[in-house]
């Protein structure tokens, strides 16, 4: 149980496109989901939080109008990047919770490497 | 301030030798932490959690203490294999807080 997929797994495109990535609970109802990126050889940062049918809460420093986040419903979240340049290229992981998770437990997404070119 | 340090940053071990990885944090008020495996190219996997009451935790070769006094944690692995070869994040919890604080990681590879 509590699986968390993503798509795509990797993309690639211009600069000046949008990406968008979506994440999925396969087999639980997530309130909560979280976007979180990664560059090479560092920890995961928190840029975002999501709860189903409201606004996403922005991480200071996170340009909610370039990283648009939906949480339209309870298995899923979508991840647009606007205008995307190289130096937004990384690796995007979501999370997901539900309300009755144990230790506020957060299940992972395999993550999505994003390169612009 | 709520931090989370790992040491190493990196390690090289022999297959089937034990390791052990660690993890000082000031993140307060606690509520739990958790080891978590992560493979190049994928997302975090956990290994284990702990609250504030238990010292100790183990998942196969993976065994995980706390000491919720002296605020530090170590991930023990024993008789380590080539696919232990990994990240290693230690990430803890603040209670009624809705975030995770992530340490930078320790980096394992472990070669024949």
């Amino acid at each position: 149980g509590a699986v968390v997929s993503q798509h795509p797994s990797w993309v690639i495109c211009k600069s000046g496109t949008s990406v968008k990535i979506e994440c999925r609970s396969l087999d639980f109802q997530a309130t909560t989901m979280f976007w979180y990126r990664q560059f090479p050889k560092q920890s995961l940062m928190l840029m975002a939080t999501s709860n189903e049918g409201s606004k996403a809460t922005y991480e200071q420093g996170v340009e909610k109008d370039k990283f648009l986040i939906n949480h339209a419903s309870l298995t899923l979240s979508t991840l647009t990047v606007t205008s995307a340049h190289p130096e937004d290229s990384s690796f995007y992981i979501c999370s997901a919770r539900t309300d009755v998770s144990s230790y506020n437990e957060q299940f992972f997404g395999p993550g999505t490497r994003l390169t612009v070119l | 301030k709520n931090q989370v340090e790992q040491s190493p940053q990196s390690l090289i071990i022999l297959e089937g030798k034990n390791c052990t990885l660690q993890c000082n944090y000031t993140v307060s008020p606690f509520s739990n932490l958790r080891w978590y495996k992560q493979d190049t190219g994928r997302g975090p996997v956990s290994l284990t959690i702990m609250t504030f009451s238990e010292n100790t935790k183990s998942n196969g070769r993976y065994t995980a203490t706390l000491d919720a006094d002296t605020k530090q944690s170590s991930l023990h692995i024993t008789a380590s294999q080539l696919s232990d070869s990994a990240s290693y994040i230690c990430v803890v919890s603040a209670a009624g807080a809705n975030n995770l604080f992530f340490g930078t990681g320790t980096r394992l590879t472990v070669i024949p």
